[in-house]
């Protein structure tokens, strides 16, 4: 009964690959985030969907590319993986965008390293 | 735009001490402000979260903080430090009805609790 759970739990790949994270919550929420944690911890925002519509997209570069099947689901697809892409990567969900709403849950994480 | 600064990326205690972990602010509008902890390896959990009712805001694991609209602070509090608290602590701000549910963090403080 996890909240909001990922796939895979560690990902490690070399230079140039294609992969994709998987993210899902149980919640009933309708918004999704991708954060990235890079090696010094620092926490930033890379996409947010509500009910599936694109509505975050912090220049990120466009080899990543996030995909949302429906409400419960936000995957991260990266092409091209470079070494800088070496992250923790999380996803959160919100029950929405309303005032009372912004609460975030985040999953356990996806440790992503490029070699 | 919003913009977090947690003063302090090491605190250390010893244990039955008190924790203070700073934490201030900047926002356009008023803002939303979370606590989160991170444990090795694991993701985010939320502490606590100030959302415009009460100013002293009391989390889980006996944690609290207080917000101070003059100074721009949230800062954390706890007043006797258990061994299972040591942890990293993240501050997080995000803006009512003009982020998106965006959360900026702060850098994180890693709280070290000596026995």
């Amino acid at each position: 009964d996890t909240a909001v759970s990922q796939t895979p739990k560690y990902l490690v790949t070399q230079m140039g690959n294609d992969k994709s994270i998987k993210c899902e919550q149980n919640l009933g929420h309708d918004t999704m985030y991708w954060y990235k944690q890079d090696s010094k911890k620092f926490l930033k925002i890379m996409f947010s969907y509500n009910n599936k519509e694109l509505i975050i997209n912090e220049t990120v570069p466009n080899r990543f590319s996030p995909k949302s099947p429906d409400k419960a689901h936000l995957n991260l697809h990266i092409n091209s993986l470079e070494l800088g892409d070496s992250a923790v990567y999380f996803c959160a969900s919100s029950p929405g965008l309303a005032e009372g709403q912004e609460t975030q849950y985040f999953g356990p994480g996806t440790r992503l390293l490029v070699l | 735009a919003q913009s977090v600064t947690q003063l302090g990326s090491h605190v250390s205690v010893s244990e039955g001490a008190l924790v203070l972990l700073r934490c201030n602010y900047s926002s356009s509008v008023p803002p939303y402000l979370f606590w989160y902890v991170q444990y090795p390896n694991q993701g985010l959990q939320l502490l606590l979260k100030y959302t415009s009712a009460a100013t002293l805001v009391k989390g889980i694991n006996g944690f609290e903080a207080e917000f101070k609209k003059s100074e721009t602070s949230f800062h954390l509090t706890k007043p006797s430090a258990h061994m299972s608290d040591a942890a990293e602590y993240f501050c997080a701000v995000s803006e009512r009805g003009t982020s998106y549910g965006k959360l900026t963090f702060g850098q994180g403080t890693i709280l070290t609790v000596h026995p």
